[in-house]
């Protein structure tokens, strides 16, 4: 059975300390999507990839947050320093899509990260 | 500019009477229209999907969403709410963005309640 695997699932950190969320995409799919949910902002795309390079990641705060994808087997999301702030639950989702295919994306349980 | 907008953020219904949630979107583009589920603590699954084939889509667990173009409309439906359909609901576009590539807009959520 497929599916989007995200480590941790839980992460309690204090603030500054640095963050690595890491999402295993499903094997085969060319894209991979970041979005951080909260209760205020709902879900939000932070950054996204096609075939391991990035395409879009105006919705991230670059001062702090990167996003990465070393192999296409593994997608990192990095938060250096966290803040109180950024304590939301992060979304990895992969999908297959084409020129003609606006495929769905596959999403993993998330990892939801509180900074004390 | 594409978005979603979704008309209502609750709805509550009475176990085994209809649910409706209601969507509207905009699109410069022929759109790729999705409804996804989320279930406390939960990820996100698809529910259903449609991609400028038949306007009334079926997905998994009994519900239906129309594609009215005239509209700009692709409301949810149900014809019978089980306790288990209590959950957040959320319609989303996917937005072309130049070339090859596509990225998946999500609306606002509407908690569902069911009554016993």
């Amino acid at each position: 059975d497929a599916r989007v695997t995200q480590t941790p699932r839980h992460k309690v950190t204090e603030m500054g300390q640095e963050v690595t969320m890491r999402c295993q995409p499903i094997l085969g799919h060319n894209t991979v999507f970041w979005y951080r949910q909260t209760m205020m902002q709902g879900l939000e795309l932070l950054a996204y990839f096609r075939n391991r390079a990035p395409l879009d990641d105006s919705g991230m705060p670059k001062d702090r947050f990167s996003a990465e994808m070393p192999d296409a087997t593994l997608a990192t999301l990095k938060i250096q320093p966290s803040e109180p702030r950024d304590s939301a639950v992060y979304f990895c989702a992969s999908g297959l899509q084409s020129v003609m295919d606006y495929s769905e994306a596959f999403f993993g349980q998330g990892t939801r990260l509180t900074v004390v | 500019a594409q978005s979603v907008t979704q008309l209502d953020s609750h709805v509550s219904v009475s176990e085994g009477t209809p649910v409706l949630l209601r969507c509207n979107y905009s699109s410069s583009y022929s759109p790729s229209l999705f409804w996804y589920v989320q279930h406390p603590n939960k990820g996100l699954q698809l529910l259903l999907k449609y991609t400028s084939a038949a306007t009334l889509v079926k997905g998994i667990n009994g519900f239906e969403a129309e594609f009215k173009k005239s509209e700009t409309s692709f409301h949810l439906t149900k014809p019978s709410a089980h306790m288990s359909d209590a959950a957040e609901y959320f319609c989303v576009v996917s937005v072309y963005h130049g070339g090859a590539t596509n990225k998946l807009i999500f609306g606002t959520g509407t908690l569902l309640a069911v009554q016993p």
